[in-house]
C-alpha cells in the first residue's frame, strides 16, 4: 500500500526565506507526483506537477523535484511571502487515476 | 467557467439521517472523484468514476454510494450517518487519468451528531 509523508507537520519562517518542503512515497511505482495548496476552509489548488519521466517543474517562485528510485519529493519557496501561508500537500499516483495524499506541511509566513 | 461545484457548504445531520452530496463539474471531464480529509489528516479515496454509468470503489467506501447518470454530476450518497462520516468532503474532476491535474471543488463539511 502506497504511503505518503510530509515533513515537516509545521513550519514558521519570517517573510523573505528560502524554505523546502520534503515528502516522501514509499511505492516508486508512481505514474506522477502533484502538489497542491489548500487555504484554510478552502478546496485545493494544484500547484506542480511532476510526471515520473521528469526530474522537476518550476512555477514563479515555487520549483518542484523529484527522485522516484529514492521516493523523494521536494518543494522549493523562494522568497517566501505572507500571501505563501497554507497548507501544502503532496499527492502521488499509483494506482489507476487515484490520489495517494500525505497529511500536509502547515506553513505559516510571517511579515 | 464555474470548474467544479459542491453543495451543501455545510451541514449537519444526526444519527441514522441520509443526506446526498452534489458535486457538478462543467469542464467535460471524463473522470470524477470523492474524497474524504478528517483534521490534520491528508485526503482519502471514497469512489471514483471514469465516465458515466462507470464507478469504482476507493480506499473508504463503506457507508457510502455513488452514481453516474451524467459526464456532468456526481452525487454522493450517504446512507445512515455515523459520527465516523464527520468530515469535510471534496469531489474532485480530471480529464483523463494519471497524467492530468485533478481540479477540486471548495468542498461540504459535514457534521454528524
Amino acid at each position: 500500500k502506497q504511503e505518503v509523508t510530509q515533513i515537516p507537520a509545521a513550519l514558521s519562517v519570517p517573510e523573505g526565506e528560502n524554505l523546502v518542503l520534503n515528502c516522501s512515497f514509499t511505492d516508486s511505482a508512481i505514474y506522477n507526483l502533484q502538489w497542491f495548496r489548500q487555504d484554510p476552509g478552502k478546496g485545493l489548488t494544484s500547484l506542480l506537477l511532476i510526471q515520473s519521466s521528469q526530474r522537476e517543474q518550476t512555477s514563479g517562485r515555487l520549483n518542484a523535484s523529484l527522485d522516484k528510485s529514492s521516493g523523494r519529493s521536494t518543494l522549493y519557496i523562494a522568497a517566501s511571502q505572507p500571501g505563501d501561508s497554507a497548507t501544502y500537500l503532496c499527492a502521488v499516483i499509483t494506482g489507476y487515476s487515484t490520489l495517494t495524499f500525505g497529511k500536509g506541511t502547515m506553513l505559516l509566513v510571517s511579515p | 467557467n464555474a470548474g467544479v461545484t459542491q453543495t451543501p457548504k455545510f451541514r449537519i445531520l444526526k444519527i441514522g439521517q441520509s443526506m446526498t452530496l452534489q458535486c457538478t463539474q462543467d469542464m467535460n471531464h471524463n473522470y470524477m472523484y470523492w474524497y474524504r480529509q478528517d483534521p490534520g489528516m491528508g485526503l482519502k479515496l471514497i469512489y471514483y468514476s471514469v465516465g458515466a454509468g462507470i464507478t469504482d470503489k476507493g480506499e473508504v467506501p463503506n457507508g457510502y454510494n455513488v452514481s453516474r447518470s451524467t459526464t456532468e454530476d456526481f452525487p454522493l450518497r450517504l446512507e445512515l450517518a455515523a459520527p465516523s462520516q464527520t468530515s469535510v468532503y471534496f469531489c474532485a474532476s480530471s480529464y483523463g487519468p494519471s497524467v492530468e491535474t485533478q481540479y477540486f471543488g471548495p468542498g461540504t463539511r459535514l457534521l454528524v451528531l
